[in-house]
């Protein structure tokens, strides 16, 4: 079975360009989850939807921040404009809500010159 | 709001031998799941193993297993026969029980325990 598929792998992008990541859940997974890593502030969930619906997105740093779910098998993370402090590896996961246990994508890892 | 504790940032360990990671957590929750993660260099987030509080018997799963004290709040990771491709970052999750709502269900990690495992 394919797991939760992530792209693009890597992205370098200039300060103020915008960023779209992608995600694409494993089949049949009703919660999705953005997450974003660094060194400083370890793993931070951004926002999560829950049949396709976004739940709780408090973790969005700022209205720089947007995230969509247009359907059970796509989600989207954008990011505009793009500042170098958003460098960082940016996780998508996810579950069959009440059996917990989210599965996450490789991570993109997004540098913001 | 819950809190996930990790007291080891580091640990090391010779190949074939035992190791330990502990886990505390802080909730007023009665049902909850547990999960270990496994982030190695390629850093890949893997699900390692999974613990169901109204479980009393102790997850396993294959090497690795569990010791949970629900009344301590305690959730160690034991990994037997260590192999050179354990050495990873380990983090300790924790999840709230879903209610009928579907609401509850974001993940609070630790911030993780660096296992390197020498030849």
């Amino acid at each position: 079975d394919a797991g939760v598929i992530q792209s693009p792998r890597h992205e370098v992008t200039e300060m103020g360009q915008e960023v779209t990541l992608r995600c694409k859940p494993i089949s049949g997974h009703n919660s999705l989850f953005w997450y974003r890593q660094t060194m400083m502030r370890g793993l931070e969930l951004l926002i999560y939807f829950n049949n396709n619906v976004p739940i709780d997105d408090s973790g969005m740093p700022e209205d720089r921040f947007s995230a969509k779910m247009p359907n059970a098998s796509f989600s989207t993370l954008k990011i505009q404009p793009s500042e170098p402090r958003d460098s960082a590896v940016y996780f998508c996961a996810s579950s069959l809500a009440r059996r917990g246990g989210q599965h996450f994508g490789d991570g993109t890892r997004l540098s913001i010159l | 709001a819950q809190t996930v504790t990790q007291s080891q940032p580091e640990m090391s360990v010779q190949e074939a031998e035992t190791v330990t990671l502990s886990c505390t957590y802080d909730t007023s929750e009665s049902n909850y799941y547990l999960f270990w993660y496994k982030q190695p260099p390629s850093r890949q987030m893997i699900l390692v193993i999974r613990q169901e509080a109204y479980k009393q018997q102790n997850a396993t799963e294959n090497r690795f297993s569990v010791n949970f004290q629900k009344a301590a709040k305690s959730f160690s990771l034991k990994i037997s026969d260590s192999q050179l491709g354990d050495t990873a970052m380990y983090f300790c999750a924790f999840m709230k029980h879903g209610n009928s709502g579907g609401s509850n269900y974001k993940l609070t990690f630790g911030k993780g325990t660096l296992l390197t495992v020498n030849p």
